[in-house]
């Protein structure tokens, strides 16, 4: 069975630093993995996925996320934190290895940008 | 192109209550999914659509919970009668056959207060 896991539920940092969202995944095959960011009062958005063409992916606003198998890992930066990037923010695998597979998600993780 | 919309934005309803979502997903997606967020939970599958069937349903939580979709358009989620434990945020994504990174698109999500 799949699953994921996202270390801390709230991420807190000054404007200016360093973003970095955990995320750990469990697939007994080649996973593909997103990221999806939830703007306060929207819907989800996509930040950035993986499908197994590039281990280190670049995703919209500066974020971006390297796939790391030998640590079953898909964690989410940015070099430089802006306010306008307090959300929250999910990882999730897609399951099976069909196109239409459901997505599992993570719990979440809130991050706040302080100025 | 318009994203995938859902109607309604919020719903308040009384515990015995019946209360149908809908969501509109993207032209020419044949994929639809619903998902739900308890509060303080992770977002959870609930069913997939391929075009007017379903193609997996496993994650409805009982047989209240009723999903359609005619004509393999758009998609309505009947609750009956509703429970406190409904209350959540009802997203729906869609997805075509052709991406080739099998990205799902979110909507707004519809949030469900029974009380």
């Amino acid at each position: 069975a799949q699953s994921v896991t996202q270390l801390g539920s709230h991420v807190s940092v000054s404007e200016g630093a360093l973003v970095l969202l955990r995320c750990n995944y469990s697939s007994s095959v080649p996973p593909y993995l997103f990221w999806y960011v939830q703007y306060p009062n929207q819907g989800l958005q996509l930040l950035l996925k993986y499908t197994s063409a590039a281990t280190l992916v670049k995703g919209i606003n500066g974020f971006e996320a390297e796939f790391k198998k030998s640590e079953t890992s898909f964690h989410l930066t940015k070099p430089s934190a802006h306010m306008s990037d307090a959300a929250e923010y999910f990882c999730a695998v897609k399951s099976g290895g069909n196109q239409g597979g459901k997505l599992i998600f993570g719990q979440g993780t809130e991050l706040s940008v302080k100025p | 192109e318009a994203g995938v919309t859902q109607f309604p934005s919020h719903s308040v309803i009384e515990k015995g209550q019946t209360v149908t979502l809908r969501c509109d997903p993207i032209s020419g997606h044949d994929n639809l999914y619903w998902y739900r967020r308890v509060m303080g939970k992770e977002i959870k599958f609930l069913l997939h659509f391929v075009k007017e069937s379903k193609q997996d349903e496993s994650g409805m939580p009982n047989n209240r919970f009723l999903a359609e979709r005619t004509g393999g358009t758009y998609s309505t989620l009947k609750v009956q009668p509703a429970e406190l434990e409904d209350s959540g945020v009802y997203f729906c994504a869609s997805s075509s056959w052709t991406s080739e990174s099998y990205e799902q698109y979110f909507g707004p999500g519809t949030r469900l207060t029974v009380t």
